[in-house]
């Protein structure tokens, strides 16, 4: 069955600096990737997702994240962290024809200001 | 632009009550999702639904559950007999093609006591 792993349940960072939470999946072809962010007391926002084509894709605030299929990972970055970007992050997949998200455990992102 | 909502948006239930947690999604949407989120845990799936019937359903998804879209707008998820472990919080999701991109709304916190 797949299977979503991120790494690291709880991330400290100070405002300003580069940001870089991991996700890795298991599953046999490549499915569709996302990254979700969830803020305190709120509901999942889409940052971006992946699907097929240019490996790095651009999402919403300022985020990118990179497919590496050889690391069956889906790394997501920022260059600067804002305070603002304290929040859980969920890293997603979806298995072709199948229509579920299988998520992974979070990363809550702290920022020190 | 166009959300998903949920209402309510906190549901306290006395164990072994009945109750009906509702989302409108999106209008042009035709794939509706189930999610749940025990407090502390990951986001699990619970049941897909396309042309009025569902697709997929997860192991959480027993006879308690039930889905249903009773006017061709609103979308519901039923308990029937609510249990201690069924306190969390509910997300419903749509999407317009299957394995598309699925937006959330905001959440149905329940608590059963």
């Amino acid at each position: 069955a797949q299977s979503v792993t991120q790494p690291d349940i709880h991330i400290t960072v100070s405002e300003g600096a580069s940001l870089e939470l991991r996700c890795n999946y298991s599953y046999g072809a490549t499915p569709y990737l996302f990254w979700y962010v969830q803020s305190p007391g709120q509901g999942l926002q889409l940052l971006l997702k992946y699907f097929s084509g240019d490996t790095l894709v651009q999402g919403i605030k300022g985020f990118e994240a990179e497919f590496k299929r050889s690391q069956s990972s889906f790394n997501l970055r920022k260059p600067s962290v804002h305070w603002s970007d304290a929040a859980e992050y969920f890293c997603a997949v979806a298995v072709q024809g199948a229509q579920k998200l299988v998520f992974g455990q979070g990363t809550r992102l702290t920022i020190n200001p | 632009e166009p959300e998903v909502t949920q209402t309510p948006s906190h549901q306290v239930t006395q164990m072994g009550q009945e109750v009906i947690l509702r989302c409108v999604p999106i209008s042009n949407h035709l794939y509706f999702y189930w999610y749940r989120q025990i407090l502390g845990q990951k986001v699990e799936f619970l049941v897909s639904f396309y042309n009025n019937e569902i697709s997929e359903k997860s192991e959480i998804f027993d006879d308690q559950f039930s889905v249903e879209r009773p006017d061709g707008s609103n979308f519901t998820l039923k308990i029937r007999s609510t249990k201690l472990e069924d306190s969390a919080m509910y997300f419903c999701a749509d999407g317009q093609e299957n394995t598309d991109t699925q937006y959330f709304g905001p959440g149905t916190r329940l608590t059963v006591l």
